[in-house]
């Protein structure tokens, strides 16, 4: 039974370019949430999703940054025009239902921005 | 505004011994806490949880316990092992529409040392 898959495990683009960040829940998990950890720091909420849902997005910055769980395929965190703040380890989490804690997180996506 | 709150950034610790990790909150709203653990370039995993409703949880070697009044949690771990060794991290949700929006404490690094 895989686990959380998330990819690319590592990229790195230059300032002005676009990231994107790729998660496939476990299997049989429809709730998807994304943290982003800055170095020193720990893991913030960004967004949760469900198939072809946006339930609360409080997390995500204002411009740049969006995420989509259609219904085929994966969970997409999508950063527009990178600028060196975004370097940070990106986590995918998912889990059964939405009333448990217990997520279930991948290994990350780490963007450098150079 | 940092709501979840670990005071010590490392703990050192001798095998066997007991392991004491603590976490302070400011949000009465949370109502549900929880225990990851993250080994470098890995996500976390969870670990153990605990109800506002109650003030101790245990399972096997990992105790978690709830001081509402002073906004505290605890987490031991006893007897420690090498194995341990990890960053820990203290989580917190106010449940509602999902229980899976999680705000993070900064990490402790345990090193249990044989």
């Amino acid at each position: 039974n895989a686990g959380v898959m998330q990819n690319p495990r590592h990229l790195v683009r230059r300032r002005g370019q676009e990231a994107r960040l790729r998660c496939s829940p476990m299997k049989g998990h429809s709730h998807v949430y994304w943290y982003r950890q800055l170095p020193e720091e720990g893991l913030k909420f960004m967004v949760y999703l469900q198939k072809e849902n946006i339930i609360d997005e409080s997390g995500m910055p204002k411009e740049r940054f969006s995420a989509e769980f259609p219904k085929e395929g994966p969970s997409i965190l999508r950063i527009q025009q990178v600028v060196r703040g975004d370097s940070a380890a990106y986590f995918c989490a998912s889990s059964p239902g939405a009333n448990t804690g217990e997520l279930f997180f991948g290994e990350g996506s780490r963007l450098t921005v150079l | 505004d940092q709501q979840v709150k670990q005071n010590s950034p490392s703990l050192s610790v001798q095998e066997g011994r007991i392991s004491i990790l603590n976490c302070d909150y400011t949000n009465s709203m949370f109502d549900y806490f929880l225990w990851y653990k993250k080994y470098p370039a890995e996500g976390p995993t969870f670990l153990i949880s605990i109800s506002s409703i109650k003030d101790k949880n245990e399972d096997g070697r990992f105790t978690v316990f709830l001081n509402k009044s002073a906004k505290h949690l605890s987490l031991h771990i006893v007897p420690s092992q090498p194995g341990d060794s990890a960053v820990y991290f203290c989580a917190a949700s106010a449940g509602g529409t999902s229980y899976g929006k999680l705000t993070f404490g900064q990490g402790t690094i345990l090193t249990v040392h044989p």
